[in-house]
């Protein structure tokens, strides 16, 4: 069984650029969260996205878009990089039901904004 | 609003002693979950226990347990027999169970295992 994965590992960028993140989820897993953990804080959720439509934000502008494919995957992308998105940010997989479902954390990419 | 609490930055005990870990939240909802889960510095986050809110008892798993006070809205976690490997950042974490199940994270607690 494969887990998580996210890709690049780490990323630097300048003030205004956009960025796009990957996540691969987890085999079986139809479901991806995202998550921005700035550094010494807690994750915060950014959205999620289930059969390629997002189904729920968090507090965040909507220069913070995604995509879930076919497949599963899914991408973050960042438009007008300001220096406070500088952060790791985390994906998450699971799969829907009608319960309690548990995600599993990817190792994150940590962007840097200059 | 529904947040998380960490009252304890950094905590640092030696090898084989007991740790406690301190976590309260507050929620209006009813079904929801609390979790502790472990950031070691390789970043990914690795769930440590999990507790049910319509569950009285405390969860528990290996050297790992919980304090569970749904009436204080207080969720501890300790950590008996400490081992050098249990050096992370732990962070305390709640969902409701409807629509994302998003979880909200408290700040953290750096705790370092000393030998």
């Amino acid at each position: 069984e494969t887990g998580v994965t996210q890709s690049p590992t780490h990323l630097i960028k300048t003030r205004g650029q956009q960025v796009t993140l990957r996540c691969s989820s987890q085999s079986g897993h139809n479901t991806v969260s995202w998550y921005q953990q700035a550094l010494g804080q807690g994750p915060q959720f950014i959205f999620q996205y289930y059969r390629e439509e997002e189904n729920g934000r968090g507090n965040f502008p909507p220069r913070f878009s995604g995509l879930q494919f076919p497949n599963y995957s899914s991408e973050l992308n960042v438009n007008a990089l300001e220096l406070d998105d500088s952060a790791l940010y985390l994906c998450a997989s699971s799969l829907r039901s009608s319960g309690y479902n548990e995600q599993f954390f990817g190792p994150g990419t940590r962007l840097t904004v200059l | 609003a529904q947040t998380v609490t960490q009252s304890q930055p950094e905590m640092s005990v030696q090898e084989a002693e007991t740790v406690t870990l301190s976590c309260t939240y507050d929620t209006s909802e009813s079904n929801y979950y609390l979790f502790w889960y472990k950031q070691p510095p390789s970043r990914q986050m690795i769930l440590v226990i999990r507790q049910e809110a319509y569950k009285q008892q405390n969860a528990t798993e290996n050297r790992f347990s919980v304090n569970f006070q749904k009436a204080a809205k207080s969720f501890s976690l300790k950590i008996s027999d400490s081992q050098l490997g249990d050096t992370a950042m732990y962070f305390c974490a709640f969902t409701v169970i409807q629509g994302a199940q998003k979880l909200v994270f408290g700040q953290g607690t750096r705790l370092t295992i000393n030998p």
